[in-house]
């Protein structure tokens, strides 16, 4: 049972231009929800985060739009740089879980020259 | 450096040995989770710590494995008769406790190979 999906394993984008990363969610109880980006033999490094009550936040080239009636949220990297190709998790959190993350697949960003 | 740490980074080991690693958390935070990643897939939660007590253990969590976390600083996490599925990436990450959700911060995590 996926409750964190990304249906996009991979996606190449060209320098400059924006990066759209999906995540969608099947559990009504998540109320926070993060991003994480991982390099190769690393761990996770946190990017940006958004609470439920909120529908857009945004930190410098990284917003994160949630959209609940959807369960979807949405992760726009711009200007993309070669140095965000990496792999992107979509995570989520419940209230009363203690913050356990629920991550989904991940998405394979490439930016390219 | 004041972010997770973890020990060691790589571990290979012969199937049916016990392996043990360790996490340090950021000092100030008092939740401490371990988490399992496989290849292709994200992470997922094994088991996590307030302070010292260890509250919640995923079913992924088969009796061989152990976690601790004494007077609730560093944590350990132990597998005992090792086995090839449990090759995989632990990661350890800690957090603050708060009313709405907050981010984990990761380490570099471990890789375990079980030959």
């Amino acid at each position: 049972d996926q409750q964190v999906k990304q249906n996009s394993p991979s996606l190449s984008v060209q320098e400059g231009r924006i990066s759209i990363l999906n995540c969608d969610y099947t559990n009504s109880m998540f109320d926070y929800f993060l991003w994480y980006k991982k390099y190769p033999a690393e761990g996770p490094t946190f990017l940006i985060s958004i609470s439920s009550i909120k529908d857009k936040n945004e930190d410098g080239r990284f917003t994160v739009f949630l959209n609940k009636s959807a369960k979807h949220l949405s992760l726009h990297i711009v200007p993309s740089q070669p140095g965000d190709s990496a792999v992107y998790f979509c995570a989520a959190s419940a209230a009363g879980t203690a913050s356990k993350l629920t991550f989904g697949t991940g998405t394979r960003l490439q930016v390219t020259l | 450096d004041t972010g997770v740490s973890q020990d060691p980074r790589h571990k290979i080991t012969k199937r049916g040995q016990n392996v043990t690693f360790r996490c340090d958390p950021i000092s100030e935070h008092n939740r401490l989770y371990w988490y399992r990643q496989t290849l292709g897939q994200g992470p997922e939660f094994l088991t996590y710590f307030q302070n010292e007590a260890q509250l919640e253990k995923s079913r992924l969590l088969s009796d061989r494995f152990s976690a601790e976390r004494p007077k609730g600083s560093f944590s350990t996490l132990e597998i005992q008769r090792t086995e090839q599925g449990d090759s995989a990436m632990y990661l350890c990450a800690s957090s603050f406790e708060r009313t709405l959700g907050t981010e984990a911060f990761f380490g570099q995590g471990t890789r375990l190979t079980v030959v």
